[in-house]
């Protein structure tokens, strides 16, 4: 699976877009980029996934370049519960190595009132 | 629909004894994995079971070992504890067949070996 690169922490003002960047510049064609969050003392819980384009649910967006090799989760109104440890996870899709995830140190993001 | 479940939530043991950790998946869930959260490594990846079959392994010795029985049932269990065991021990049960491979995790069972 591809190596990501995340900033260790990051503050957000409540109520303000929180942009989560993550580098991972080995990706390959068919790996897909997860967004996990885990608040504390939690087990982590899912928050989007996408292999080339733009998505989009109820928690959050996710936004990956062109040419894959980042991406950036967007919290598009962060509030206090939005406080976590947000992984980003490179990787094939389930068929292909089964359901075992790595996850790295994550981004620490604080949102503050 | 229930979560995924693990007991015990906390168990305190000795060292060189052993335990028995226990998950019970969403149902329907037939992929169930195991983690291990330390502070000091992370969330590390310890075996996925699929059908009573171990899928995939992490890089854990011989000490760390699982189970999955016919109700998607798993157990992990872990031999001759040392110290640097303690960790909040996290199951993730998945749909198989989901695109997504979305993980949903229990709540974990924190164990401290004294």
């Amino acid at each position: 699976d591809a190596k990501t690169t995340q900033p260790p922490s990051m503050d957000c003002a409540e109520g303000r877009a929180a942009n989560l960047p993550c580098n991972h510049s080995t990706i390959s064609g068919n790996e897909y980029v997860y967004w996990y969050r885990q608040i504390h003392s939690q087990g982590p819980q899912y928050i989007i996934h996408g292999l080339k384009n733009n998505e989009t649910n109820e928690m959050a967006s996710l936004i990956i370049t062109e040419d894959r090799k980042s991406s950036t989760l967007i919290l598009p109104h962060a509030t206090l519960r939005d406080t976590a440890v947000y992984y980003c996870i490179v990787r094939y899709p389930p068929e292909v190595t089964g359901n075992q995830f790595y996850f790295g140190t994550g981004t620490s993001l604080t949102v503050i009132p | 629909k229930a979560g995924v479940t693990q007991t015990p939530r906390y168990l305190i043991k000795t060292r060189g004894q052993q335990v028995t950790l226990s998950c019970s998946p969403i149902s329907g869930h037939r992929s169930v994995s195991w983690y291990q959260q330390t502070p000091g490594q992370g969330l590390q990846f310890l075996f996925e079971y699929f059908s009573e079959t171990q899928r995939n392994k992490g890089n854990f010795p011989g000490r760390f070992s699982g189970r999955q029985f016919s109700n998607s049932r798993s157990e992990m269990n872990v031999s001759t504890l040392e110290l640097g065991d303690s960790a909040l021990y996290l199951c993730a049960s998945s749909l198989e067949g989901s695109v997504a491979g979305e993980l949903f995790f229990g709540e974990g069972s924190r164990l401290t070996v004294l």
